[in-house]
């Protein structure tokens, strides 16, 4: 149980574009879900926590307006990163917490693989 | 703030033999940690969590951790190294009670030889 995909797992873009990747959780509600990025041979770190229904915080220093984060259900959540530059090339990952039973856990998707041409 | 510190960015080690994957923390209270394991197109993988329990923390896969507070450590120790087991390991310290806030170390790769 507790499985988290993503889609896609990897993505091409042009620069100037905007590109979509979605979050679910496949047996399991989840209320909050998480955006981290990961650069090469780095840690992950977190870019906006989002509450289902609600707006996502964002971490200090992420351009909400560049990378727009809906949760508009419990299983499922989308960054969309619009206007991509080459910069925003990177590995994205999501996780979501299940509540159930007080288990505070974060179970992670595999990621998806973003280059921006 | 808190941080973690993964001192090795590359273990190896021989299929057999024990594996030890260092994590220093910085905290200024009681704090959560947490191991993550990361395989090749696969979500990370939650190895092991201390919460201010026992000290001595088991995992899966044989893994376990000691919470060292005199030496702000947590390292993760495994006696006996399987092939499968060759990834990519993450110290994780958490900000709150909820777990929400993780904070990451910069990961450590576990090379296993035959």
């Amino acid at each position: 149980g507790a499985v988290v995909s993503q889609h896609p797992s990897w993505v091409i873009c042009k620069s100037g574009t905007s590109v979509k990747i979605e979050c679910r959780s496949l047996d399991f509600q989840a209320t909050t879900m998480f955006w981290y990025r990961q650069f090469p041979k780095q840690s992950l770190m977190l870019m906006a926590t989002s509450n289902e229904g609600s707006k996502a915080t964002y971490e200090q220093g992420v351009e909400k307006d560049k990378f727009l984060i809906n949760h508009a259900s419990l299983t499922l959540s989308t960054l969309t990163v619009t206007s991509a530059h080459p910069e925003d090339s990177s590995f994205y990952i999501c996780s979501a917490m299940d509540f159930r039973g007080a288990i505070y856990e974060q179970y992670f998707g595999p990621g998806t693989r973003l280059t921006v041409t | 703030a808190q941080s973690v510190t993964q001192l090795d960015s590359h273990v190896s080690v021989s299929e057999g033999t024990p594996v030890l994957l260092r994590c220093n923390y910085s905290s200024s209270y009681s704090p959560s940690l947490f191991w993550y394991v990361q395989h090749p197109n696969k979500g990370l993988q939650l190895l092991l969590k201390y919460t201010s329990a026992a000290t001595l923390v088991k995992g899966i896969n044989g893994f376990e951790a000691e919470f060292k507070k005199s030496e702000t450590s947590f390292h993760l120790t495994k006696p006996s190294a399987h092939m499968s087991d060759a990834a990519e390991y993450f110290c994780v310290v958490s900000e709150d009670t909820g777990f929400q806030k993780l904070v990451f170390g910069t990961g450590t790769r576990l090379l296993v030889s035959p």
